[in-house]
């Protein structure tokens, strides 16, 4: 059982470049998060989908978009990447019912130079 | 709205000496309480969650917590700490009546020292 892969592990990108991070999870979960972590701020959500075709916004999402095509994959897009932006991206995943654990991927580590 | 407190950033802890990582929470609702822990480089696992019956939750690894509803508590607890529990533990809430989406705290760093 894979539950949620994202990709790519770490990436070094330069300020003003798209990047996307991916994320998909064979759990066929209907809930799907994007967190960012940083040192002394815990996880902040910056967007979540409830369920294929439907996305909001979390905490912070300025700078951030996604999709959900389909259950399976929820990609995380930086249109123009900024040094404030590097952070470490954690991908996660639960059922919707409200005592449902959420799983987490093993984290995209980005760095914006 | 629905949030998480962890009022400590760091535990230290000698090994074989039992371990308390503390976590207040606030809901408007009743609670969905879990916690979380997060080895270097990796991402967060779930230990064990709190739904409803007995306050006493046990989880993974030896690991439990209990449920304090009157001091809106979820207190993470193991009875004899070892040197590989050194992580860093999240506890997150959701609410029974509210949104789905959990919210956690910033994070405890739990070291265990030999």
């Amino acid at each position: 059982i894979a539950g949620i892969t994202q990709a790519p592990t770490s990436q070094i990108l330069a300020a003003g470049r798209r990047m996307t991070l991916r994320c998909t999870q064979d759990m066929r979960h209907n809930a799907m998060y994007w967190y960012r972590q940083d040192l002394g701020l815990g996880l902040r959500l910056i967007h979540y989908s409830n369920t294929a075709g439907t996305t909001g916004k979390g905490e912070v999402p300025d700078g951030y978009s996604v999709s959900r095509a389909n259950t399976d994959d929820f990609p995380l897009t930086l249109a123009s990447a900024v040094p404030s932006q590097t952070s470490v991206y954690f991908c996660a995943s639960s059922d919707r019912t409200t005592s449902g654990e959420a799983f987490f991927g093993q984290g995209t580590r980005l760095t914006v130079v | 709205a629905q949030s998480v407190a962890q009022p400590e950033d760091q535990v230290n802890v000698a090994e074989g000496n039992p371990l308390t990582v503390k976590c207040t929470y606030s809901v408007s609702g009743n609670p969905y309480l879990f916690w979380y822990v997060q080895y270097p480089n990796r991402g967060l696992q779930f230990l064990l969650k709190y739904i409803t019956g007995d306050n006493l939750v046990k989880g993974s690894y030896g690991f439990e917590a209990e449920f304090n509803k009157s001091q809106t508590s979820f207190h993470l607890k193991k009875p004899s700490a070892l040197v590989s529990d050194s992580a860093l533990y999240f506890c997150a809430v959701r609410d029974w009546g509210g949104s789905y989406i959990p919210t956690f705290g910033r994070g405890t760093s739990l070291i265990v020292h030999p």
